[in-house]
């Protein structure tokens, strides 16, 4: 079946440390984005990629970084300089980047704890 | 991107249509309408987009008025397993990253 991974579900992490969520999709879309969703709230843009080997920050980029490396693959690194790293973490991909009507297809997340 | 408004909660008797309205009176004349999903601790699913004319698929029908000012969602025979946060969502076709607000949580009640 075609869809998004990410791995793994849950993760914890001692504070300080850095640490990388894996997102993976064999759908063939061009674009991929990392979204943060704190409790009760909406989701919050962190960084997108439309094609591979270029990336752009979205609305909460300090803290994260992104590699874009291969066209599946977007992985997320939380380092210590994200003040608040507790979050759930959302990945999608959509066939065109947002210059084109074209749905998201979103991963069933990773849920972060730094203690 | 166009701002939506939504009520923060509605609910459902199983089997009954459920009607979630979406107000976006700024809305520009090439934004799109979009309406996602999210089941509780997993990933938004994409339910369904449309323009300025009625869309409707598998999953619901999306009904927009004619000035584009707002929006319902239609899930003509709601069930248990349609309990969730539904997100409206404006887009334009171009440079505009989807921006998701705080949604309206529908519980269908047995």
């Amino acid at each position: 079946d075609g869809g998004i991974t990410q791995s793994p579900k849950y993760l914890f992490r001692k504070e300080g440390q850095n640490v990388t969520l894996s997102c993976e999709q064999n759908l063939n879309h061009d674009a991929m984005y990392w979204y943060r969703q704190d409790p009760g709230q909406g989701l919050r843009l962190i960084y997108y990629s439309q094609i591979v080997n270029d990336f752009q920050k979205g609305d909460i980029a300090e803290g994260y970084s992104v590699s874009r490396e291969k066209k599946e693959s977007f992985p997320l690194t939380v380092t210590s300089a994200q003040k608040n790293p507790t979050a759930f973490y959302l990945c999608a991909s959509s066939i065109q980047g947002f210059s084109y009507n074209s749905p998201l297809h979103f991963g069933n997340g990773t849920r972060l704890t730094v203690t | 991107d166009a701002k939506t408004t939504q009520p923060p909660s509605m609910d459902c008797a199983e089997g009954r249509a459920a009607n979630l309205p979406c107000n976006h009176s700024t809305i520009s004349g090439n934004e799109y309408v979009y309406w996602y999903r999210q089941i509780h601790s997993q990933g938004p699913q994409y339910i369904i987009h449309g323009l300025k004319n009625n869309e409707t698929n598998e999953m619901a029908s999306l009904i927009i008025t004619e000035d584009r000012k707002s929006s319902t969602l239609i899930l003509p025979h709601a069930t248990l397993r349609d309990t969730a946060v539904y997100y409206c969502i404006v887009r334009v076709t171009s440079g505009s990253r989807l921006t998701f607000g705080e949604g309206t949580q529908l519980t269908v009640n047995p």
